[in-house]
Order: structure tokens, then sequence, then C-alpha cells
């Protein structure tokens, strides 16, 4: 049972390029959700997903998209990375109801924009 | 959304009980509750969750006094290995727009 699986672990880009970060869950939950954290501060919502199908903006959605591809799947894109989206990017997912019970997290994406 | 707001960071030692409270004013009736824990470079964990009075479970107690406008983790006997960021996190029935807080910085020393 590998719970919430990010990929990949550590990621270095150029400034414009593009990525995708990939978040897969085997806990049949409902909701998904992006985090970001900068180094020494608290989490950031980029996008959350409450059930298959739908995606909603978080706190920091800008230059950010998502895709929740399946049940399983949410996927976070930067379409042009910028140094300021330098961070450690957490997904996680929770059964839905009642909300914030056991929030599940991903170990997470290390990301340096150069 | 109910904001959160809790105390920046706390320093105790080993075998300490460690109460940290988190103010939420402006909570509503549906919202629940709950604590997390992180380590670093790892993602925050689940720690107990509550919606009134008081919740125990093996790691830790949550007290919510009546009026429901603050709660207060408590952690009995910490060691070493309770050195962590504590967040408050309070969620509403009606959405799944769950945002942490700033969290609490807990060091325990020897």
């Amino acid at each position: 049972n590998a719970g919430v699986t990010q990929t990949p672990k550590f990621q270095v880009l150029k400034t414009g390029q593009s990525m995708t970060l990939q978040c897969a869950q085997d806990m049949n939950h409902n909701s998904m959700y992006w985090y970001r954290q900068d180094p020494g501060m608290g989490l950031r919502l980029i996008y959350y997903s409450a059930s298959e199908g739908t995606t909603d903006k978080g706190e920091v959605p800008n230059g950010y998209n998502v895709s929740r591809l399946n049940k399983r799947e949410f996927s976070l894109r930067l379409e042009s990375a910028a140094p300021s989206q330098t961070s450690v990017y957490f997904c996680a997912s929770a059964p839905g109801d009642p909300p914030g019970e056991k929030l599940f997290f991903g170990s997470g994406t290390q990301l340096s924009v150069l | 959304l109910a904001k959160t707001t809790q105390p920046i960071s706390m320093d105790s030692y080993e075998g300490q009980e460690v109460n940290i409270t988190c103010s939420h004013n402006n909570i509503a009736t549906n919202d629940y509750i709950t604590w997390y824990q992180q380590f670093p470079s790892q993602g925050p964990r689940f720690i107990i969750q509550g919606y009134k009075t008081k919740v125990t479970n093996e790691v830790a107690s949550l007290f919510i006094p009546a009026d429901r406008k603050s709660s207060t983790l408590s952690l009995p006997r910490v060691s070493l290995s309770d050195t962590a960021v504590y967040y408050c996190l309070v969620a509403t029935h009606n959405t799944d727009k769950l945002i942490f807080g700033t969290g609490t910085r807990l060091q325990v020393f020897p």
C-alpha cells in the first residue's frame, strides 16, 4: 500500500521551461491537493480537486495548471517556470468527509528553477 | 474560511507536557479542527481532530472550549523526536479548500 506517490523527487529547471509533477494515490480518496512550501515557511494551497472531474483554485494558483486525470491521479503543470516557483511541492489526498481529516501527504518534489 | 493564529515557536524539555494553542475566532458551526505534525523534509502527518470538548488518542489530546474560538493541542511527556512544526487546520464541512496556518515550531531540548 503505497499511499500518495509523487514523481519526480527532485527537479532542476531553467527559467521558461515547462514540466509536470505527477501524483497518484491508491486509497480511493475523493479529494486531492497540491501545496507548495518555501524554505522555513508554511504550506500554501495551489489547487485542489474535491472529486474526479473538478478542480478549484487555492491561495496561489498563478503560474500553475492542474488535471484530475481520474480518481487516482492529480497532476500539476508549470507552463513557464520562474525562479519564484522554486519550492517543495507536496501532493495530498483525503477521503473528503469530514474535511481536513487525515490528509495523507506524499514525500514531496524539490524543485529548483534557475 | 476561518483564519487560524498560532505562536510561531515554542521550546520545551524532554518529559514535559506541551500545550500549543490555536485561535480561530471566526470558526463556523460546521467547522472541524485538525492538527498536523511536520518533520523536516517530510509532508505533514495527521495527529488529531475534534469538533468540541476533548478528544484523546495515543499521541495527543485536543481541548476545545464551549465557544470553539480556540483549541489546544496537548502533547504529554515530549521527547526529542517531537521536535517538529505543528499546524492547526480549521475545515468547514461545506468545502474541501484546506488552508494551513503558519504553524508552531516546537523545539524539544534534552
